[in-house]
């Protein structure tokens, strides 16, 4: 079975442009959740979809959005980028079956994102 | 708040020695707890969790990790560290909503050298 995916694997944008950023999960599974990575604040939570609904969400401003597709898919976007955007970032997907919280979150690859 | 505390940033041990990684977390109840590995341009790999029952845990490549509720303590352990174990090991809690299992909060890491 593959594994997540994630697409670009690497982007180079400047300030003030927008991105967006792609993610499928391992098929069957419903939830995905979306993390940034940084050098100084470490891996931080963005957040969490599941059917097509965002069900938690981290402490980022609204300039981070995202969305899932009926097939589970889900896509991040950053408006108005900042030099402090330059991260990694990670999807993660989990079967979540039945809703169930606690499930073995797998992670894709990353998209590396530098904002010049 | 919850929060995860990896003490050591970097640490170096030769191959054949033990290995301990420590992780202390602040949580107001019993949390589900994991160890995640992450290699050069890699995603997250997990390496074992802890929901509930016996309080130590088993995980993939030799790794185990005991769960201590009175020191809120998860530390990773392996009796004997071979080169291929150089990497970054995370730390997590989580998740803390009901109907959500995204929201893990991870620990800054701890990178493991192996010296031959």
């Amino acid at each position: 079975k593959a594994g997540v995916t994630q697409t670009p694997r690497y982007l180079i944008k400047t300030r003030g442009q927008q991105v967006t950023l792609s993610c499928s999960p391992i098929s069957g599974h419903r939830s995905v959740s979306w993390y940034q990575q940084t050098p100084g604040q470490g891996l931080q939570f963005l957040f969490e979809y599941f059917s097509e609904t965002q069900r938690n969400k981290g402490n980022f401003p609204g300039r981070f959005s995202g969305r899932q597709f009926s097939n589970s898919r889900s896509e991040m976007n950053v408006s108005t980028l900042e030099l402090g955007d330059s991260a990694l970032y990670l999807c993660a997907s989990s079967l979540a079956s039945g809703g169930k919280t606690g499930e073995t979150q797998y992670f894709g690859p990353g998209t590396r994102l530098l904002v010049l | 708040a919850q929060s995860v505390t990896q003490p050591d940033i970097h640490i170096t041990v030769s191959e054949g020695a033990s290995l301990e990684l420590r992780c202390n977390y602040s949580y107001g109840a019993t949390p589900y707890l994991f160890w995640y590995v992450q290699s050069p341009g890699q995603g997250l790999q997990l390496l074992l969790k802890y929901f509930s029952g016996d309080t130590l845990v088993q995980g993939i490549k030799g790794f185990e990790a005991e769960f201590k509720r009175s020191q809120s303590s998860f530390n990773l352990r392996k009796p004997s560290v071979h080169w291929s174990d150089a990497a970054e090991y995370f730390c997590a809690v989580g998740p803390f909503d009901g109907g959500s299992q995204g929201n893990l909060i991870f620990g800054k890491g701890t990178k493991l050298s192996v010296k031959p």
